[in-house]
């Protein structure tokens, strides 16, 4: 089975913080993607990646950026932490575009 | 207009009970249709893709009607053990590829 780690489970910031979040696949897979969730709203897509070193923006990535230096590795950077950025933070990877989508467990963050 | 609508429920059935789930997209274009379930404080889990002629895995039955552009599932016999939050998923074509656009999911409660 295809596992997808995320490196926290929780994880509790200061406003203004830089915060990292980090996500590992195992299966080679291309496409990887940083969510997050909050009640309501549902799952919202902040970036994508297709490649190595590409990314692509997604619904709502204001406040966000991300990196891909590896293949296995995609890791969403908060710049500047802000309240409303608590959420559950969700990492998914798939092993082509119109497949499912394997999910990491989550990062629940609250910034304070 | 949402571009994945579902009713949030919760839909509270007894254990034996049918039920059923539908689900609206507005992107004419969307190509790729899947179910997922979500149980609480967990990361959402592919439970079946959802073809132009219908689909089963067992109690679990998937149904596309493009015409109207929506999607349905049906649980036949449901177990308590399916009590969760169904996500409704399409892939919406945008600049960068593919991707994949979550309802904000349908909350099911089988009880004794």
């Amino acid at each position: 089975d295809v596992k997808v780690t995320q490196s926290s489970r929780y994880l509790v910031k200061r406003t203004g913080e830089k915060v990292f979040l980090e996500c590992v696949q195992d299966m080679d897979h291309e496409n990887m993607f940083w969510y997050r969730q909050d009640p309501g709203l549902g799952l919202r897509l902040i970036y994508f990646s297709y490649d190595v070193k590409m990314k692509e923006k997604g619904d709502i990535p204001e406040g966000y950026s991300v990196s891909r230096e590896k293949k296995e590795r995609f890791s969403l950077i908060l710049e500047s932490a802000s309240t409303n950025q608590t959420s559950m933070y969700l990492c998914a990877s798939s092993v082509g575009q119109d497949y499912g989508y394997t999910f990491g467990s989550g990062t629940r963050l609250t910034v304070v | 207009r949402k571009e994945v609508e579902q009713d949030p429920g919760p839909f509270n059935v007894p254990e034996g009970a049918t039920v059923a789930f539908n689900c609206t997209y507005s992107n004419s274009a969307s190509q790729s249709f899947f179910w997922y379930r979500q149980d609480c404080r967990k990361e959402p889990k592919l439970l079946m893709s959802v073809y132009s002629s219908g689909n089963e895995d067992g109690r679990f039955t998937a149904q596309l009607n493009r015409a109207s552009q929506y999607i349905s599932l049906l649980i036949r016999d449901s177990k308590l053990s399916d009590s969760a939050t169904y996500l409704c998923v399409v892939t919406i074509l945008t600049g960068g590829g593919n991707k994949l656009t979550f309802g904000t999911g349908t909350q099911l409660k089988v009880e004794l």
